[in-house]
């Protein structure tokens, strides 16, 4: 079964300081690991993927499938970065079925 | 290209009835995705339709069914509504494997 665990429902940050959101996730293949965001009022949307290897917007994640994490990282927050952010899983390249986490609302404080 | 467009935006519907979801996806996409979102949860894969097949069922009663047009458009439906179903639904298309872009969502509520 595959299962994506986001433990923090909350989290707040000041701007300026670094960012983390942590992603767990439990299934036995080789898995592709997705980070969605939602902003205010805005549809959800793709951030960023573990295939493409690339920073969007200054964040970055590194699939550890050791510790079988997914974790979400900038170095510096941004007000613009206040969003639920959701990390996401399929059974691999070409699976459409994503499982979900329960998401984080990251607020960036001023 | 608008992206994925979804109606109604939210609608009202008693226990028991039926209810009839629709999208559209952007236009070249094949594949369509549907999720439910319950309040204070992740999306939950419902359907997945690519070419008008069905490639994927999530872990969805019978009451839920779905099919795809052969413009790519799709329907989501639900039948004998339990209040447990109000949700927010989503639809995502994609080019077949790669990103999926979802839609504005479509909220109901069920009384």
């Amino acid at each position: 079964a595959q299962r994506v665990t986001q433990p923090e429902k909350l989290l707040s940050v000041f701007k300026g300081a670094p960012v983390e959101l942590k992603c767990n996730y439990s299934y036995s293949g080789s898995p592709e690991l997705f980070w969605y965001v939602q902003y205010s009022r805005q549809r959800l949307q793709l951030l960023l993927r573990h295939i493409s290897r690339e920073s969007i917007k200054g964040f970055t994640a590194d699939l550890n499938k050791g510790e079988t994490s997914f974790h979400l990282k900038k170095p510096f927050a941004q007000e613009e970065d206040s969003a639920m952010y959701y990390c996401a899983l399929s059974a691999g390249f070409g699976n459409e079925k994503l499982t979900f986490g329960t998401g984080t609302r990251l607020t960036i404080i001023p | 290209d608008a992206g994925v467009t979804q109606s109604p935006t939210h609608l009202i519907k008693t226990r028991g009835q039926h209810v009839t979801l629709r999208c559209s996806p952007i236009s070249g996409h094949k594949s369509v995705s549907w999720y439910q979102q319950v309040l204070g949860q992740g999306p939950q894969f419902i359907f997945q339709y690519y070419e008008k097949e069905e490639r994927g069922r999530g872990n969805f009663p019978d009451r839920f069914s779905a099919r795809q047009f052969p413009n790519y458009s799709s329907e989501l439906n639900v039948n004998a509504l339990l209040l447990g179903d109000s949700a927010l639904y989503l639809c995502a298309s994609s080019s077949s494997g790669y990103e999926q872009y979802f839609g504005p969502g479509t909220r109901l509520t069920v009384t």
